[in-house]
């Protein structure tokens, strides 16, 4: 079946630094590929996403590169801010699964000014 | 505007009762979802319907029950068979049927049982 496995916050930075957060993913055929974020007591929001193989996904200076050799989905933040803290998921949608959503666990973003 | 809205935003329940959690989306989608979400666990897939009067279960349906009988409301029940229903609820709608389509989530409905 489908699986998405994400690295496990929590993730602290300072604001200005480098952000990655991992994500590779078990799928038959091409799925799509999306990262949602999630404000403390919010629901979720589309941050970005990729449908094919070697699609980049970007948004708000967030970017993510569809990579089928390695089966992963990375997303990347040159500098962080502090209103970037929340939660980040990564979930793929693929052929024959009812196109539901199968989600990562979900990596914890604070961000120190 | 267009968007999925859920009420209440908080929700205290007694052992023992159900309680109906509401979803309504102006999008026009065909396809609504209910998701439960635990603190570390990620999301976890109760029910969807693809079009209306039709609803599969999901991942974890158990003690819990849904009705699709519009295209914009898609409710959801907690029964009093579900052992542990203190986590937050989100319901979500998709753009579409193709495996490319977004996925758009109401802002969800925390339920504490007391």
């Amino acid at each position: 079946g489908n699986s998405v496995t994400q690295m496990e916050g929590p993730v602290t930075l300072s604001e200005e630094a480098f952000l990655t957060i991992n994500c590779t993913y078990t799928a038959t055929g091409y799925p799509s590929l999306f990262w949602y974020v999630q404000y403390p007591g919010e629901g979720l929001q589309l941050l970005l996403k990729a449908t094919k193989a070697d699609d980049k996904g970007s948004n708000k200076g967030f970017e993510a590169t569809y990579r089928k050799e390695t089966t992963s989905f990375h997303l990347e933040k040159g500098s962080v801010q502090v209103s970037d803290s929340a939660v980040y998921f990564c979930a793929l949608r693929g052929r024959g699964s009812n196109y539901k959503l199968t989600f990562g666990k979900g990596t914890l973003l604070t961000v120190n000014p | 505007d267009g968007g999925i809205t859920q009420s209440p935003k908080y929700l205290f329940r007694k052992e023992g009762q159900n309680v109906t959690l509401s979803c309504e989306q102006n999008l026009n989608h065909d396809a609504m979802y209910w998701y439960r979400q635990d603190p570390g666990q990620g999301l976890r897939l109760i029910y969807y319907s693809q079009i209306v009067n039709d609803f599969q279960k999901g991942d974890i349906a158990e003690g819990y029950s849904v009705s699709r009988e519009k295209k914009e409301s898609f409710p959801l029940t907690v029964t009093s068979a579900q052992k542990n229903p203190t986590a937050f609820y989100l319901c979500a709608s998709n753009s579409g049927t193709g495996i490319t389509d977004t996925q758009y989530f109401g802002p969800g409905t925390r339920l504490t049982v007391l």
